[in-house]
């Protein structure tokens, strides 16, 4: 079974210039989750789609992050203007809305895209 | 307050050791709990989940505190491959999005 898909896997940009960020989830994963992880840190929710849905996306900073998931299947994230603090990992994943008894719904994380503001 | 706090670490430990790591959790309402275990410049993986009833995985065991808001992790015989941050999570229930501790550093040394 493949994996979750990010592109691309680095990026170097320079304040206030745009960037998008690509994901394709695991085939017939319903639930797809952007997160942001800054050195040293542990990932922190950014947005969650439900198929093309917004589930949740309260921490999300809304004056320049924007995220779309028009077809319910690949997502994208885009940063417009970038600023310094928003170099971090950001890290696409995955779950089933359907899991067999007694497990839990595992969420499965692509390699992420290292963004680098200067 | 954060949510998910964490021994920040680094942990080192020689190989054969018993390393504990410990979470505490700020949301009573919380439900589901795991540990994920992430590798340097790689991607968070699921380790285990963390029941009431304390769960074992081979070298690894995970038990719940309710009452405490405490989640604790055991590893036994330590390998070298063990070497990498440990990431306590918390979440209201499965199906939602997790919250992270900032993730404990363990190194293991021959």
């Amino acid at each position: 079974e493949a994996g979750v898909a990010q592109s691309p896997r680095y990026k170097i940009i320079e304040k206030r210039q745009s960037v998008a960020f690509w994901c394709n989830p695991i085939s017939g994963h319903a639930t797809l989750y952007w997160y942001q992880q800054i050195l040293g840190q542990g990932p922190k929710l950014l947005i969650q789609f439900q198929n093309n849905g917004v589930v949740d996306d309260s921490q999300l900073p809304k004056d320049r992050f924007s995220a779309e998931r028009l077809k319910g299947v690949d997502s994208t994230l885009k940063i417009q203007p970038a600023k310094l603090e928003d170099s971090a990992v950001y890290l696409c994943a995955s779950s089933s809305t359907r899991r067999p008894p007694g497990t839990v719904y595992e969420q499965y994380f692509g390699p992420g895209t290292r963004l680098t503001v200067t | 307050r954060k949510e998910v706090e964490q021994d920040p670490g680094p942990f080192n430990v020689p190989e054969g050791a018993t390393v504990a790591f410990n979470c505490t959790y700020s949301n009573s309402a919380s439900q589901s709990f795991f540990w994920y275990r992430q590798d340097c410049r790689k991607e968070p993986k699921l380790l285990m989940s963390v029941y009431s009833s304390g769960n074992e995985d081979g070298r690894f065991t995970a038990q719940l505190n309710r009452a405490s808001q405490y989640i604790s992790l055991l590893i036994r015989d330590s390998k070298l491959s063990d070497s990498a941050t440990y990431l306590c999570v918390v979440t209201p229930n499965s199906g939602y999005a997790l919250n992270f501790g900032k993730g404990t550093s363990l190194l293991v040394t021959p």
